[in-house]
């Protein structure tokens, strides 16, 4: 079976620093990665995506995520955290068997001035 | 807009009512989700239906009724609910599985059980 870990239920940074998002996967086959945000009240947003191709990956609003198999792991991070950028922060993974998406528990980033 | 429109955005309903949530896309996708999402809780994965069957259903109670009339609108109906359904309710959609370009998920409803 699938499964996507966020260890971290909440993670604060002060406006400014680098921020770091963790998420590790388990799926069969090559895997399909995500990262989506929601903001109060509104569904989840694209963020970015990893199929294949560069392990690093560039997504909206200034994230990226770095895939990395030996570790199964794919944590999302800004050089820069802004105060907008507070919100709730899901992991999604897909294996090439042809499964659904599988959502992590999310991960609240709280960035203060 | 993200492309997944769900009505109403708010609702609020007494125990024994019956209302319905609806949720449209015109992205020609083929697959179609109802997520339940509770505070502090992770995303709940209700019901899937794709090329409008039914392909899951995670033991979802029968106060819960969903419908697929068409790859465009799904709804989700309601009846006799209990205080704790309350949640926000989101639909999402996705071509395929969903590997190559993920879900494409609707605002959501807030929904209050009163």
């Amino acid at each position: 079976a699938q499964s996507v870990a966020q260890p971290e239920d909440q993670v604060n940074v002060a406006e400014g620093n680098p921020l770091t998002v963790k998420c590790t996967y388990s799926v069969s086959g090559n895997p399909y990665l995500f990262w989506y945000v929601q903001y109060p009240n509104r569904g989840l947003q694209f963020l970015l995506k990893y199929i294949t191709g560069d392990n690093l990956v560039k997504g909206s609003y200034g994230f990226e995520a770095e895939f990395n198999k030996s570790q199964t792991s794919f944590h999302l991070k800004k050089p820069s955290a802004l105060v907008s950028d507070s919100a709730l922060y899901f992991c999604a993974a897909t294996g090439n068997a042809g499964n659904m998406l599988t959502f992590g528990g999310g991960t609240r980033l709280m960035v203060k001035p | 807009e993200t492309g997944v429109t769900q009505t109403p955005r708010h609702l609020v309903m007494g125990m024994t009512n019956k209302k319905s949530l609806k949720c449209e896309q015109h992205l020609g996708h083929n697959a179609m989700y109802w997520y339940k999402q509770s505070a502090k809780k992770p995303l709940e994965l209700m019901f899937v239906y794709s090329l409008e069957e039914r392909v899951e259903n995670n033991s979802v109670p029968s106060r819960f009724s969903p419908e697929c009339p068409n790859s465009s609108h799904l709804f989700l109906h309601l009846h006799t609910l209990q205080p704790e359904d309350s949640a926000l309710y989101l639909c999402a959609s996705s071509q395929g599985q969903g590997h190559n370009y993920g879900y494409t998920f609707g605002s959501g409803t807030r929904l209050t059980v009163v």
